[in-house]
């Protein structure tokens, strides 16, 4: 049972245009979200994150939105650069509960083209 | 600032074979660390964590183990790989409960078993 989805596993964008990449979750206690960014043969890398007492957050061209009545959150990258294809994960947690419980989808592979 | 490394970064082994990945964290002390597995076509998998020396917890059961004999040091070893360990292994910390569950990672370490 998959408790974090990303149901769209790629995604192709022109430069210059936005990247909306989606993730829904099933669990009503996660009140803590990230995203994380990862090339071929490396690690992710985090992105950005937002709790739940939020519904924005913004951190240069990227913005995560979350819409908690319809446990949906999505990462706009604006623009897309050729340089942001990579996958990127979603992943939810309870903030301050116990270690481990980071639940990752299975991430969306991004294609900026030039 | 804090860094985490892991190694080897590329690893080829033979069935029945024993294994052993490293990793060490520096700039923080008491970190929670994580060992997690990416295999084809899926997500993140949590494999163990860890939130202080000789505290391990198993998310999956398997033929793998982890060990942490120092503070910033984590060691995932199996007697014997199977065909289905291989997979690229990541290895991750955080910092405690308090300041969320924002999760880093390591460069990754590439297994396959022949």
């Amino acid at each position: 049972d998959q408790q974090v989805k990303q149901n769209s596993p790629s995604l192709s964008v022109q430069e210059g245009r936005i990247s909306i990449l989606n993730c829904d979750y099933t669990n009503s206690m996660f009140d803590y979200f990230l995203w994380y960014k990862k090339y071929p043969a490396e690690g992710p890398t985090f992105l950005i994150s937002i709790s739940s007492i939020k519904d924005k957050n913004e951190d240069g061209r990227f913005t995560v939105f979350l819409n908690k009545s319809a446990k949906h959150l999505s990462l706009h990258i604006v623009p897309s650069q050729p340089g942001d294809s990579a996958v990127y994960f979603c992943a939810a947690s309870v903030y301050g509960g116990s270690q481990g419980n980071l639940i990752f989808g299975k991430g969306t592979k991004l294609s900026v083209k030039p | 600032s804090q860094t985490i490394h892991q190694w080897p970064a590329t690893l080829v082994q033979p069935v029945g074979s024993p294994l052993s990945l490293e990793c060490t964290v520096e700039g923080t002390s008491n970190p929670n660390l994580y060992w997690y597995r990416q295999a084809a076509g899926r997500g993140l998998q949590l494999l163990f964590y860890s939130v202080g020396i000789g505290q391990i917890s198993s998310e999956v059961p398997q033929n793998l183990s982890a060990s942490r004999p120092q503070d910033r040091q984590f060691i995932l070893s199996s007697k014997k790989l199977l065909l289905s360990d291989s997979g690229f292994y990541l290895c991750a910390w955080s910092q405690d409960r308090a300041a969320g569950n924002t999760i880093y990672f390591g460069e990754g370490s590439w297994l396959t078993v022949v």
